[in-house]
Formats: C-alpha cells, sequence, structure tokens
C-alpha cells in the first residue's frame, strides 16, 4: 500500500489531453514540493516535472503539474504514443522521514 | 553529462548478502544526496535509502532498516548498499540516483541492475 495514491490506469487518444492526480497527507503533499517521473520498464526512469511545476531541461511543456492541498495532478496535452509507461508522483515525508512515490499510473494512448 | 552506472546485482539465497555500486560522473559528487530506489517485478517503484553529500546523514525505508547500509566514498565518486539478510520481498531493480536538492526531486537515475533472491 503506497502512501500516495494514484489511479492505476488511464487512457486517451493521440492528440488529447490526459491528468494523473496523486493524493497524500498533510505530511506529504501538503507540506513539501511534488516530483512526476516516468518511467518504462528496463530503462531508466526519467524526472518530468518538480518544485511547482519546473520542467529539467529537454522535457516539453506539454507535460505539467499543479497542486491543491494535499493532491497534485500531472497534466499531458497532445499525447504521443512515445508517453506511452508508468508514471510516478513522488515527495518527501516529514513524518515518515523518508521519500514515498505513488503506486504509479500506467498510461496508454490508444 | 550526468551518468550514474549500478553494478553488483545478481542472485543471491534468503538470508544471503550483496553489496551493489554506483560509479557517477558528470557533476561534482560531494555537493549532492544520492539514493537508491527499487522496483519490484509487477509493482512500482519504492524508495530504499539516501545518503547526504558528506556521507554524514543516511535515511532509510522502514521495510529494510537494519538489514541495509548506504555508503559512499567521494574520493571516487562511488556510492554503495550493503545489503544483508536479503529475503524474496527484496528482489527487484534497484536503481541509483542523483537527489536535486535534499528531500526533494531525484533528477538522474542509472539503467538499474537486477537482485533476485531465491533458492
Amino acid at each position: 500500500q503506497s502512501v500516495l495514491t494514484q489511479p492505476p490506469s488511464v487512457s486517451a487518444a493521440p492528440g488529447q489531453k490526459v491528468t494523473i492526480s496523486c493524493s497524500g497527507s498533510s505530511s506529504n503533499i501538503g507540506s513539501n514540493y511534488v516530483s512526476w517521473y516516468q518511467h518504462l520498464p528496463g530503462t531508466a526512469p526519467k524526472l518530468l516535472i518538480y518544485d511547482n511545476n519546473k520542467r529539467p531541461s529537454g522535457i516539453p511543456d506539454r507535460f505539467s503539474d499543479s497542486k491543491s492541498g494535499t493532491s497534485a495532478t500531472l497534466g499531458i496535452t497532445g499525447l504521443q504514443t512515445g508517453d506511452e509507461a508508468d508514471y510516478y508522483c513522488g515527495t518527501w515525508d516529514s513524518s515518515l522521514g523518508a521519500w514515498v512515490f505513488g503506486g504509479g499510473t500506467r498510461l496508454t494512448v490508444l | 553529462e550526468v551518468q550514474v552506472l549500478e553494478s553488483g546485482g545478481g542472485l543471491v539465497q534468503p538470508g544471503g548478502s550483496l553489496r551493489l555500486s554506483c560509479a557517477a560522473s558528470g557533476f561534482t559528487f560531494t555537493s549532492y544526496a544520492m539514493t537508491w530506489v527499487r522496483r519490484p517485478p509487477g509493482k512500482g517503484l519504492e524508495w530504499v535509502s539516501a545518503v547526504s553529500g558528506n556521507g554524514r546523514t543516511t535515511y532509510y525505508a522502514d521495510s529494510v532498516k537494519g538489514r541495509f547500509t548506504v555508503s559512499r566514498d567521494n574520493s571516487h565518486n562511488t556510492l554503495f548498499l550493503q545489503m544483508n539478510n536479503l529475503r524474496a520481498e527484496d528482489t527487484a531493480v534497484y536503481y541509483c540516483a542523483k537527489v536535486l536538492t535534499w528531500r526533494g526531486a531525484i533528477d538522474y537515475w542509472g539503467q538499474g541492475t537486477l537482485v533476485t533472491v531465491s533458492s
């Protein structure tokens, strides 16, 4: 059971927009920055978004995030087949003294 | 270019030990915390352990506390994870990664090394 809660899967058609939710608590999302990662098994996970909608170099602005209270949301616009992957939210949990991740959301681009 | 490269994975019996290594390059190693994250087969990412840039502060997930030890050799830009008393549930791909800001985002990850605990 993950500390952060994500939907197991989402899907949308190419060119469409999708959102992935991440729900936590006051000790994690409520008091720390959230980051989002993209992962294809067999490859290195990739940082997509961090510290209130900042993107590392090379990450397109099709990826964005928002936060409200103890929940965060990743948005992906202009979906491409290459976006099919597992997506994870992550943050520091001040009560646990640990990094925590969501259970992951599998994105399918139909 | 930032690179992190894990090694040391393999097959080990329950109760056995294994030491993972991670060679880092392309950044000032001592200035950044480093972390280990794993992904068990069919499951999601699970944070394992982290160490501060100077090696003095360490953190562990409850599931590995007392069995795993993280350390670093800043003179050789290398991160280690000593894993003792391994269990079947420790079977996973283990990723070494650079921490962007302490208790913040994890920005560069390796390709991972597979650890299989089985008799």
